[in-house]
């Protein structure tokens, strides 16, 4: 299967900005999705890149470099309520464009 | 529209026991999939379904059988529960190729004993 790497967890302070990376392998590569999930609930989805670039949407941006197998998610203003676990995953055309998750990164917003 | 339901929402099993989960959907889409969820391991997919009447394997396959008898449900079953099948289980569906988002069921909590 193909490797999703994250950081386990993070913690950031109440107003403050993180960014939480992301790579994956480059190889039959399609795009590039984030979900958001807090405990006990369902994923949620947050944004789809699949061109290299920004995209922004309210207070969440997303990042993605292809040749570098590398994207991130930028999170502006945290509140509590940010406080949840942040999902990578990608798609590869060989995989009939199944979800390969990482494994999550626990984000943890502090006042 | 209700999205993605699953059903139960919590049930435990005795090993050896068998059970099945159900998903349904009302928004008409193609796919469906089966995940579970564990502390450290992620989603990991078990089973997926690209139409009614198809089913293939996904990551972590054994130990479960799927049915899609109807575009809007998709049916996993556990003919003999065992203690390694603890686990959250999500189901998730998306159009064809009009869309990537998968949206997921709120999940079923399973514990094997």
């Amino acid at each position: 299967g193909q490797n999703i790497d994250q950081p386990t967890e993070m913690t950031a302070t109440e107003g403050a900005i993180v960014q939480i990376n992301c790579t994956y392998q480059t190889s039959g590569f399609n795009g590039l999705f984030w979900y958001q999930q807090h405990a006990g609930e369902a994923p949620t989805f947050l944004s789809y890149n699949v061109l290299d670039g920004l995209e922004e949407k309210g207070r969440f941006s997303s990042f993605l470099s292809r040749s570098k197998g590398y994207s991130y998610l930028l999170l502006k203003e945290l509140q509590m309520k940010d406080s949840a676990s942040y999902l990578c995953a990608d798609t590869h055309r060989a995989g009939s464009y199944q979800l390969t998750f990482g494994k999550g990164t626990k984000l943890s917003v502090i006042p | 529209n209700a999205g993605v339901t699953q059903t139960p929402k919590f049930r435990v099993l005795k090993t050896g026991q068998s059970m099945t989960l159900l998903c349904a959907q009302d928004m008409n889409h193609e796919y469906m999939y089966w995940y579970r969820q564990d502390p450290g391991m992620g989603l990991r997919l078990i089973h997926y379904s690209v139409g009614e009447g198809t089913t293939a394997k996904g990551e972590v396959p054994d130990g479960y059988n799927v049915s899609r008898l109807k575009k809007q449900n998709f049916l996993l079953g556990l003919e003999s529960a065992a203690p390694s099948q603890t686990s959250v289980y999500f189901c998730a569906s998306r159009p064809g190729t009009s869309g990537n988002e998968q949206f997921f069921g709120p999940g079923t909590r399973l514990t094997v004993l």
